[in-house]
């Protein structure tokens, strides 16, 4: 199979704070893996891209130095909200690529739903 | 530029067959994916085709199109659980999902 771990699964934080959440391929290696944010009753909005060992691509509109995306192995990509605020809660999901796979499926992780007070 | 058109919402009937509809542009052409998504959890895939034609998968179909930007996602023999958004992609040339913004399907008993 291809399992995607995402850490936590629920967090409440104050305005102000920082939170990372950690994205984990479980049983193979992802040299790739995307970020995405999604609001009520809306459709995934892609955040960034991360490949392992270099910088992320973020997708217009989205601060970098806000969102920042660590992709350190092949099996872990981290987001950090810095300085989260109220308008930040959402719910995060990370999908991970298994290049072994020929046709780039993308296999998402459970989700993070990120609420700011 | 990159645009996917699905019907944000439909409702059909415990038993029956639904068909929901997708339509694409994208700069080049990857594939074309169906997520099921319930509410408040990740997507799950179903289906996946890039080449024209259908795929059946159970009570799942999928079919492509590539001449006329077009997939739709068959489900026959519709059970309450199958209640969630369904979510259509298409994959670009570099290899990006662009998602649609998902039909929300209520299947009523």
């Amino acid at each position: 199979g291809a399992v995607v771990s995402q850490h936590p699964s629920r967090v409440i934080c104050k305005s102000g704070t920082s939170v990372k959440i950690e994205c984990r391929s479980l049983d193979f290696q992802a040299t790739t893996m995307f970020w995405y944010r999604q609001f009520p009753k809306q459709s995934l909005m892609l955040m960034a891209t991360s490949n392992e060992g270099s910088k992320a691509t973020y997708e217009q509109g989205v601060e970098k130095d806000k969102f920042l995306i660590n992709h350190a192995s092949l099996t872990l990509s981290t987001l950090t909200v810095t300085s989260a605020h109220p308008e930040d809660s959402s719910f995060y999901i990370c999908s991970a690529v298994n290049r072994e796979l020929s046709y780039n499926e993308q296999f998402f992780g459970p989700g993070t739903r990120l609420t700011v007070l | 530029g990159q645009n996917i058109d699905q019907p944000t919402e439909m409702t059909a009937t415990e038993g029956a067959i639904v068909q929901i509809n997708c339509t694409y542009q994208t700069s080049g052409f990857n594939g074309l994916f169906w997520y099921q998504q319930h509410a408040g959890e990740a997507p799950t895939f179903l289906s996946y085709n890039v080449l024209d034609g259908l795929e059946e998968k159970g009570r799942f179909s999928s079919f492509l199109s590539r001449s006329k930007g077009y997939s739709y996602l068959l489900l026959k023999e519709l059970q309450m659980k199958d209640s969630a958004s369904y979510l259509c992609a298409a994959m670009d040339s570099n290899y990006q999902l662009i998602w649609g913004a998902g039909t929300k399907l209520i299947i009523k008993p």
